[in-house]
C-alpha cells in the first residue's frame, strides 16, 4: 500500500522568513511519481511539481525549491523568503507505475499560514 | 476555458435526498477521478475511470455511485445523502499513467 505523511499539520512563519514542508512517503514500486499541490484560500487546487523516481535532482522554481532524497523517502519543500501569498494549504501526493489508473494518493495536507 | 468544469459549486441537501454531481473536462483526458476532502484528512478518492465506459472504486465508495458515458464526463451519484457526506468534493483528469491531475473548482456539499 502506498501512503504519504505530512507531519506538520500547521506551520506559521512571519514574512520573509525561509519555511520547509515535510514529506515522506512509502511504496513498493520501484518507479514512482511525487508531486506537490497548492490549495490557496480561494480553494482551488493547484499543481506545484511532479518527480519520478528516477530524477534525484533537485529543483528551484523561483523561491520554491524541492529536495529529493529516495534514502530517507522524502520530498521535502522549501518557501524561501515567504511572503503572505504563499499562505495556503499544501499536499503531497504519490502515485506508483504498478498503480492502476494513475491513482494519486494525497498526504493530510499542511497549513502554512504567512503573518506580515 | 479548457480545463475541469464541476457543477453544482455548493448544494445543500436533507438527509435521505439523492443528488449528481456533474464533472466534465475538454482536455482528452483518459483518466477522471472523484475525491473528497475532509478536515484533516487530505483528499481520499472515492471512485475512478480509466476511460469511457469503465469505473472502479476508490477508497471510501460506500454510498456514491458514478458514470462515464461519455470520456469527457464523468459523474458522482449519492443515493441517498447522509450527514457523514458534507464534504468538498474534486472531480480531476489525468492524460495517463505518471502525469499530475487538473482539478475542478470543487461542490461544497452540506447534508442536514
Amino acid at each position: 500500500a502506498q501512503k504519504v505523511t505530512q507531519a506538520q499539520t500547521e506551520i506559521s512563519v512571519v514574512e520573509k522568513e525561509d519555511v520547509t514542508l515535510d514529506c515522506v512517503y512509502e511504496t513498493r514500486d520501484t518507479t514512482y511519481y511525487l508531486f506537490w499541490y497548492k490549495q490557496p484560500p480561494s480553494g482551488e487546487l493547484v499543481f506545484l511539481i511532479r518527480r519520478n523516481s528516477f530524477d534525484e535532482q533537485n529543483e528551484i522554481s523561483g523561491r520554491y525549491s524541492w529536495n529529493f532524497q529516495k534514502s530517507t523517502s522524502s520530498f521535502n519543500f522549501t518557501i524561501t523568503a515567504s511572503q503572505v501569498v504563499d499562505s495556503a494549504v499544501y499536499f503531497c501526493a504519490l502515485s506508483g507505475a504498478m498503480e492502476y489508473g494513475n491513482k494519486l494518493v494525497f498526504g493530510a495536507g499542511t497549513i502554512l499560514r504567512v503573518k506580515s | 476555458n479548457a480545463g475541469v468544469t464541476q457543477t453544482p459549486k455548493f448544494r445543500v441537501l436533507k438527509t435521505g435526498q439523492s443528488m449528481t454531481l456533474l464533472c466534465a473536462q475538454d482536455m482528452n483526458h483518459e483518466y477522471m477521478y472523484w475525491y473528497r476532502q475532509d478536515p484533516g484528512m487530505g483528499l481520499r478518492l472515492i471512485h475512478y475511470s480509466v476511460g469511457e465506459g469503465t469505473t472502479a472504486k476508490g477508497e471510501v465508495p460506500d454510498g456514491y455511485n458514478v458514470s462515464r458515458l461519455k470520456k469527457q464526463n464523468f459523474l458522482l451519484g449519492l443515493e441517498s445523502a447522509a450527514p457523514s457526506q458534507t464534504s468538498v468534493y474534486f472531480c480531476a483528469s489525468s492524460y495517463e499513467l505518471g502525469y499530475g491531475y487538473t482539478f475542478g473548482s470543487g461542490t461544497r456539499l452540506t447534508v442536514v
